[in-house]
C-alpha cells in the first residue's frame, strides 16, 4: 500500500471536453508530480507542485494545468481533451525536505483517460 | 536521439537464471539513476536507485552504474516468473525530486 491514491480510476470523455484528475498524496509528503504514461511508454513528466506552486514542467502545453492544495492533495486539469491525451495519469508524492531522501516517487494506481 | 533508451524486449530467461536489463542515458549532468518495475495495469514501483558508479546489491537485485558510458544496469539473480514485469529505467538530477525521466521500459518474461 503506498498510500497515495488517485481518482477516479477510469474514465471515459469525448475530444473538447475537459477533465479533472484528482490525487492524495502519502501522509507526511509534500511534493506532488503527475504524469502521463501512453500505452507501450514510459511515464511522461507533467509537472511537480511543492507548497502549492507549481515547481518544474514538462514539455506539455498549457491547456494542463495543477493544483497543489495546503494539505498537499493535488488536481490535474485538462482542457480541451484530444485523443492523443489518453493514457495512464500517474500521481507521485515525495518528502522533498527529507534529509537523505532518495528522490524516491510513491505512485498512486492512475486514473485511466479515454478520449473519444 | 532519446534521453533515456531501453530495449524493450521482451527479454526471456528461464526460472532460476540471471535476468540482465540495460539502459543508456543522454544527459551527462544526471546524477540520480532509479530501477522500476511494472506489472500490466499497475502502477511503477521502486525496486533500486543508485548514485555512484560501481555496483549496488539488494537481495537479488544489483544495479550497476558507469557515468562515463552513461550506462545502467540491473541484474536479477534467481529470476522467478513473479518478475515477469516491465522494467523502466529512470534518470533524475541531485535529488531526485526533480523530474525523472524515463525510458520505455523493459519488458521482462521469466518462464517456469
Amino acid at each position: 500500500e503506498t498510500g497515495v491514491t488517485q481518482s477516479p480510476t477510469h474514465l471515459i470523455k469525448t475530444r473538447g471536453q475537459q477533465v479533472t484528475l484528482r490525487c492524495s498524496s502519502q501522509s507526511g509528503h509534500n511534493t506532488v508530480s503527475w504524469y502521463q504514461q501512453a500505452l507501450g511508454q514510459g511515464p511522461q513528466f507533467i509537472f511537480q507542485y511543492y507548497r502549492e506552486e507549481e515547481n518544474g514542467r514538462g514539455n506539455f502545453p498549457p491547456r494542463f494545468s495543477g493544483l497543489q492544495f495546503p494539505n498537499y492533495s493535488s488536481e490535474l486539469n485538462v482542457n480541451a481533451l484530444e485523443l492523443d491525451d489518453s493514457a495512464l495519469y500517474l500521481c507521485a508524492s515525495s518528502d522533498r525536505t527529507a534529509r537523505y531522501g532518495t528522490g524516491e516517487l510513491f505512485f498512486g494506481e492512475g486514473s485511466r483517460l479515454t478520449v473519444l | 536521439q532519446k534521453e533515456v533508451e531501453q530495449n524493450s524486449g521482451p527479454l526471456s530467461v528461464p526460472e532460476g537464471a540471471i535476468a540482465s536489463l540495460n539502459c543508456t542515458y543522454s544527459d551527462r549532468g544526471s546524477q540520480s539513476f532509479f530501477w522500476y518495475r511494472q506489472y500490466s495495469g499497475k502502477s511503477p514501483e521502486l525496486i533500486m536507485f543508485i548514485y555512484s558508479n560501481g555496483d549496488k546489491e539488494d537481495g537479488r537485485f544489483t544495479a550497476q552504474l558507469n557515468k562515463a558510458s552513461q550506462y545502467v544496469s540491473l541484474l536479477i539473480r534467481d529470476s522467478q516468473p513473479s518478475d515477469s514485469a516491465t522494467y523502466l529505467c529512470a534518470v533524475g538530477g541531485w535529488t531526485g525530486f526533480q523530474k525523472l525521466v524515463f525510458g520505455t521500459g523493459t519488458r521482462l518474461l521469466v518462464s517456469p
